[in-house]
C-alpha cells in the first residue's frame, strides 16, 4: 500500500514565490526522503531526512519532519521556471522497502 | 561512472510474450529495486535485493521474476504479458538505506 501521501497534489505558482508541499505517512520510520522528477524522466533524489532529525536544508530546499503527526513538509524558496516538476515522498520502513506517494505536481509560472 | 542504466527505453510487446529488462550499476551499491510508474499511482515497488543472491517481493510483484547474479546487474522478466502491465518501469540502486539512484525508465506497452 502507499505509504506516503502528499498535499495538495497540484500547485501553480509565480516564479520568486515560495511552494510547500505537504506528506503525511502511516506507520512508523526509518527516514523519509523527497525527490523530484521531470516530464519524462527518472527520478532524482532531493533531500533525506532521518527520524531523528526534525528540520534539514539543502540549498532552497526546506524539509521538516514530525513524527508525531507523521508528517513532513518540503519548502522550495524562490522558485524558478526550472522547479516544474513532479515531487514524491518517500519513506523508508524497517522492511528496507521505499514506499512512495503519488506525487505532487508544481508548475512555476515565468 | 554511468549510474543506473536501463534497456530498452521503449518497448511493445503482445498479449503472453515474455522480455526481460534490463538494469546495471556501476556503484557498487549492494541495494537494487524495481518500481512500475502508472498514471495517479506513485511509484509501486514490484521486487527488490539487498544484495546478489538475495531478492524479495514488493507490492506488486504478480507476473514478474527477478535474480541478482551479480551486484552490478538486476533484471526484471515479465512471464506472459498482460495488458495491465502497461506502465513506465524504473530500476534503481542505493548503498544501504539511504538515497535511491534512478535509471532512466522503460515505457512498456503491451497490446
Amino acid at each position: 500500500s502507499q505509504q506516503g501521501e502528499e498535499d495538495p497534489q497540484a500547485l501553480s505558482i509565480q516564479e520568486g514565490e515560495n511552494a510547500t508541499m505537504n506528506c503525511s505517512y502511516k506507520t512508523s520510520i526509518n527516514n523519509l526522503q523527497w525527490y523530484r522528477q521531470n516530464s519524462g524522466r527518472g527520478l532524482v533524489h532531493l533531500i533525506l531526512i532521518r527520524s531523528n532529525e526534525r528540520e534539514k536544508h539543502s540549498g532552497r530546499l526546506r524539509v521538516t519532519l514530525d513524527t508525531s503527526k507523521k508528517s513532513s513538509s518540503l519548502l522550495i524558496t524562490a522558485s524558478r521556471a526550472a522547479d516544474t516538476a513532479s515531487y514524491f515522498c518517500a519513506t523508508l520502513g524497517g522492511n528496507n522497502r521505499l514506499a512512495f506517494g503519488k506525487g505532487n505536481q508544481v508548475v512555476v509560472i515565468p | 561512472n554511468a549510474g543506473v542504466t536501463q534497456t530498452p527505453k521503449f518497448q511493445v510487446l503482445k498479449t503472453g510474450q515474455s522480455m526481460t529488462l534490463q538494469c546495471a550499476q556501476d556503484m557498487n551499491h549492494e541495494y537494487m529495486s524495481w518500481y512500475r510508474q502508472d498514471p495517479g499511482m506513485g511509484l509501486r515497488l514490484i521486487h527488490y535485493s539487498v544484495g546478489a543472491g538475495i531478492t524479495d517481493q514488493g507490492e506488486v510483484p504478480n507476473g514478474y521474476n527477478v535474480s541478482r547474479s551479480t551486484t552490478e546487474d538486476f533484471p526484471l522478466r515479465l512471464l506472459s504479458a498482460a495488458p495491465s502491465q502497461t506502465s513506465v518501469y524504473f530500476c534503481a540502486s542505493s548503498a544501504g538505506n539511504n538515497e535511491q539512484f534512478f535509471g532512466p525508465g522503460t515505457r512498456l506497452t503491451v497490446l
